[in-house]
């Protein structure tokens, strides 16, 4: 089976703009989480889609939004971009739909997002 | 909430040496514990993952073991080689939170 797969992998936007990142999960795999990753703070929860519905949310700011499609691929948008919001953004997905954080997750490559 | 403490933040080996990363947590509910392994460049690989109905589980050279009172879990390496070099996450799930909540990581050099 494939893997899961990120795009774009790497990014370069300025201040204030808008960006959309792409996840295309393990085939079958119907749940997405998605993560931000800093030197600073490490692997932060997003949130997380289950059957086109988001199921959990970490604690970032509404800028930072996503959905999941009836075949589970999974878009985040972050608008109005921020020089913080550089960072590598990760998706995850799952098989089993367990729910809490039990499920046992495959990562992608991931983005990495450059704000300039 | 929850909150995962990892250590050593690094860990520097000699080849053919044992290797033993810990992580502490404050949830009880919690009752999924995996460890991940990122190479630069990558995402993080799962390597090993653990259920609180076990104390412990191996797969070839890598350990995993858990105690649930004291609340901690650690991984071990043994036999080190300079392919484990990476950074390695260790993770808590099923916590009153609702999603994984990663440790700071441990970077790991083994040296040949």
């Amino acid at each position: 089976k494939a893997g899961v797969t990120q795009t774009p992998r790497y990014l370069i936007k300025t201040r204030g703009q808008q960006v959309t990142l792409s996840c295309s999960p393990i085939s079958g795999h119907r749940s997405v989480s998605w993560y931000q990753q800093t030197p600073g703070q490490g692997l932060q929860f997003l949130f997380e889609y289950f059957s086109e519905t988001q199921r959990n949310k970490g604690n970032f700011p509404g800028r930072f939004s996503g959905r999941q499609f009836s075949n589970s691929r999974s878009e985040m948008n972050v608008s109005t971009l921020e020089l913080g919001d550089s960072a590598l953004y990760l998706c995850a997905s799952s098989a089993h739909g367990l729910a809490g954080g039990t499920d046992t997750q495959y990562f992608g490559p991931g983005t990495r997002l450059t704000v300039l | 909430g929850e909150n995962v403490e990892q250590h050593p933040s690094t860990l520097s080996v000699q080849e053919g040496d044992s290797a033993v990363i810990k992580c502490t947590y404050s949830d009880s509910a919690s009752n999924y514990f995996p460890w991940y392994k990122q190479e630069l460049g990558k995402g993080p690989q799962l390597i090993i993952d653990i259920r609180s109905n076990v104390g412990e589980k191996k797969d070839q050279r890598i350990a995993v073991t858990l105690n649930k009172t004291a609340k901690h879990f650690s991984l071990h390496i043994t036999e080190t080689q300079p392919e484990d070099s990476a950074v390695y996450f260790c993770a808590v799930g099923g916590g009153s939170q609702g999603n994984l909540i990663f440790g700071k990581g441990t970077k790991l050099s083994v040296k040949p």
